[in-house]
C-alpha cells in the first residue's frame, strides 16, 4: 500500500463539509507560500499559491488565508468531495529565482461518503 | 506548467548497489530539485541542479551518496549509490517554472515520484 501519510495528523470530514487545514510555517522571511496535494502513489501537486502581501487568495472551491502575524497558514476547502482525499502540503519560499521550498509536515484529509 | 516524468516509477533494489533515476521535463527549465519523502513524512531537499554547473546539496546529504547530472534544460539523473534500508523512499525530481502571474512568479512542479525499496 502506499506510504505516504501513515504517520501524518489526519482530518476526517464528512462529504459535501468544509474542510480545513492548517499549517504553521517557520520563516518570517518566506514571501511565498504553496499549498500541494498529494494522493496516494503520486507527487504533490500545486494547488494554491499566495504572496506575503496578500492575507486571502480564493481558487475554486479553495482558500488561502495567511497570517503573517502568528506566522500561519490555512486552506480551506469548500463542499468536500472524496476526490479531495490526500495529504495537503504547506511550503513556503523567499520568492525569488532558485530559492528552496520548505516543506510543513502534512495534514492527511479523510472524507467520509 | 511543466509536465515532469520520472523513470523508473519503482524499483526494490539489494543493499550496496546502486540506483540511477531519470527525470525529464517537457519543457526547458533552469532550476529542478530532487526531493526525498521518506514513509509518512514530508518532503526533504536533496539538491538542486542547475544545467551547466555542480550540483547544491543540501545539508545532510553528499555527492559520493547521491550523485547528479544536468547535462541540458531538460532532464536530470539522481543516482543512490551503495543502498541501505534506511535509503527506502520516494525520491521526487521538481521543476521550477514561470507560474499563472507570468515571469514573476516562481512555482514548482513536481514528477510522479520513484519509490524505492531497499532490501
Amino acid at each position: 500500500g502506499e506510504s505516504v501519510g501513515l504517520h501524518l495528523p489526519t482530518l476526517s470530514v464528512q462529504e459535501g463539509d468544509n474542510s480545513i487545514i492548517n499549517c504553521a510555517y517557520s520563516n518570517s522571511a518566506s514571501d511565498y507560500f504553496i499549498w500541494y496535494k498529494q494522493e496516494s502513489g503520486k507527487g504533490p501537486q500545486f494547488i494554491i499559491d499566495i504572496r506575503s502581501n496578500m492575507d486571502k487568495r480564493q481558487g475554486q472551491r479553495v482558500t488561502v488565508l495567511l497570517n503573517k502575524t502568528v506566522k500561519h497558514l490555512s486552506l480551506q476547502i469548500a463542499a468536500t468531495q472524496p476526490g479531495d482525499s490526500a495529504v495537503y502540503f504547506c511550503a513556503e519560499k523567499l520568492n525569488n529565482a532558485g530559492n528552496m521550498l520548505t516543506f510543513g509536515g502534512g495534514t492527511r484529509l479523510m472524507v467520509k461518503p | 506548467s511543466a509536465v515532469i516524468s520520472q523513470k523508473p516509477s519503482r524499483d526494490i533494489c539489494q543493499r550496496g548497489t546502486s540506483l540511477t533515476i531519470q527525470c525529464q521535463v517537457d519543457s526547458q527549465v533552469t532550476m529542478m530539485f530532487w526531493y526525498r519523502q521518506q514513509p509518512g513524512q514530508s518532503l526533504t531537499l536533496i539538491a538542486t541542479a542547475n544545467q551547466g554547473s555542480e550540483a547544491t546539496y543540501e545539508s545532510g546529504f553528499v555527492i559520493d551518496k547521491f550523485p547528479i547530472s544536468r547535462p541540458n534544460l531538460t532532464f536530470s539523473t539522481l543516482t543512490v549509490s551503495n543502498m541501505s534500508p534506511e535509503d527506502s523512499s520516494i525520491y521526487l525530481c521538481s521543476v521550477e517554472d514561470h507560474g499563472s502571474a507570468g515571469v514573476y512568479s516562481y512555482e514548482q512542479y513536481f514528477g510522479p515520484g520513484t519509490r524505492l525499496t531497499v532490501t
